[in-house]
């Protein structure tokens, strides 16, 4: 069973540029999830999807993140403007559904913002 | 406020040694799950293991054991012989059930087995 892909691996951007990430969950799974990683600390998540809706975005820093989910299946997660606190590792995982199921990570996307 | 606390910022042990990493949660709520997660330096998230808080009994699986006691509002994680591929960062996670699946990690305990 493939796991989660993520793309880019690796990102260097200067501040103030635009960037995306791609995700593709496991085949099947309806919840994708969106993580920062700063260095040094846990996963802190930004966006829930539920097949193509959000249902939480309580932590997304809406004024330069965004994120969608348009067939339910990938997802892409956007920063525009990047700021140099942005500088972190973005975690995709998924699970099969809301409850509480084992969630399944991807490798992230390293972002680094000079 | 649901909070997760690893206070061991990073360990350092023989190969062969024994090692616990301590996590400590806060939560008001009865029902939640706790989880453990590995992540080696290829930066994916690993689940180790989840338990559910009306679950108090141990596990052991091969030479990784959990201790979960809720008096303490602890959770750890022992490794028994510990061995050169244990070398990652471990986080320990809390979910509080009712509400969306989401995750709260803590800050995590980089473990580096040297042989």
């Amino acid at each position: 069973e493939a796991g989660v892909a993520q793309s880019p691996r690796y990102k260097i951007i200067e501040k103030r540029q635009s960037v995306a990430f791609w995700c593709n969950p496991i085949s099947g799974h309806a919840t994708l999830y969106w993580y920062q990683q700063i260095l040094g600390q846990g996963p802190k998540l930004l966006i829930q999807f539920q097949n193509n809706g959000v249902v939480d975005d309580s932590q997304l820093p809406k004024d330069r993140f965004s994120a969608e989910r348009l067939k339910g299946v990938d997802s892409t997660l956007k920063i525009q403007p990047a700021k140099l606190e942005d500088s972190a590792v973005y975690l995709c995982a998924s699970s099969l559904d809301r409850q509480i199921n084992e969630q399944f990570f991807g490798p992230g996307t390293r972002l680094t913002v000079l | 406020a649901q909070k997760v606390t690893q206070a061991q910022t990073e360990i350092s042990v023989v190969e062969k040694e024994d090692v616990t990493l301590d996590c400590v949660y806060e939560t008001r709520d009865t029902t939640y799950y706790l989880f453990w997660y590995k992540q080696p330096p290829s930066g994916e998230l690993v689940f180790l293991i989840r338990r559910n808080s009306f679950d108090e009994q141990n596990e052991i699986s091969g030479r990784y054991s959990w201790n979960f006691q809720k008096s303490t509002s602890s959770f750890n994680f022992t490794i028994t012989a510990s061995q050169v591929v244990d070398s990652a960062v471990y986080f320990c996670a809390l979910l509080v059930s009712g509400g969306y699946n989401k995750l709260i990690f803590g800050a995590g305990t980089r473990l580096a087995v040297h042989p």
